[in-house]
């Protein structure tokens, strides 16, 4: 089955400066991942996804890049702002099924 | 915008008992999901469910575990007897289509402790 990799953990920055996130998948066959935002004592929300027939998408000050050759794919947060702060999941999916298997996760701290 | 409720939002239950998770879908979706979340740890896949019927099942979903879907609006999940371990957020979700051709979208889930 799929494997995905987060890192990091956790991640500081200031605000207005940019935050990335990256994710790695081990199935090479996966083919849709999407990035989900926690907030403390809520489910996860999308935020953002991105199909492996594209290399990039972005949605306003979110912005998510993907390299299937590497197997690796990136969330970018430009501009940040305190409401950024909250725990961020990587996700993708088994191909062929509905499963999303989740990465373990970055708390996202950004500091006014 | 339309989203996925949950009920009770805290549910405390003596080991060996039954519990039920209700779920409210969104309701023009087909596919209908229970994932977990132990504190501090990563979501985790359960189940899925489309047709009226289990699509997928991760190992976790073991004979304790059931999923029904009662009525045209409610989604449940039993678990027969409950662990200390089974301690846990559970997180319904449902998409409009499935294989990842749709996004999943998440409810505010259910905190489950059992004691």
């Amino acid at each position: 089955g799929e494997n995905v990799e987060q890192h990091p953990s956790t991640l500081s920055v200031q605000e207005g400066d940019s935050a990335v996130i990256k994710c790695t998948y081990s199935d090479s066959a996966s083919n849709y991942f999407p990035w989900y935002k926690q907030e403390l004592g809520k489910g996860p929300q999308l935020i953002i996804d991105i199909r492996s027939n594209v290399g990039e998408k972005k949605d306003q000050r979110i912005a998510v890049t993907l390299n299937k050759t590497a197997k690796h794919f990136s969330l970018h947060i430009t501009e940040t702002q305190p409401e950024d702060s909250a725990v961020y999941f990587c996700a993708a999916n088994d191909f062929g099924n509905e499963k999303l298997t989740f990465g373990t996760g970055t708390r996202l701290t950004i500091i006014p | 915008e339309p989203e996925v409720t949950q009920t009770p939002s805290h549910q405390v239950t003596q080991m060996g008992q039954e519990v039920i998770l209700r779920c409210v879908p969104i309701s023009n979706h087909l596919y209908f999901y229970w994932y977990r979340q132990i504190l501090g740890q990563k979501v985790e896949f359960l189940v899925s469910f489309y047709n009226n019927e289990i699509s997928e099942k991760s190992e976790i979903f073991d004979d304790q575990f059931s999923v029904e879907r009662p009525d045209g609006s409610n989604f449940t999940l039993k678990i027969r007897s409950t662990k200390l371990e089974d301690s846990a957020m559970y997180f319904c979700a449902s998409s409009a289509d499935g294989e990842g051709n749709q996004p999943q979208h998440f409810g505010d889930g259910t905190r489950l402790s059992i004691l």
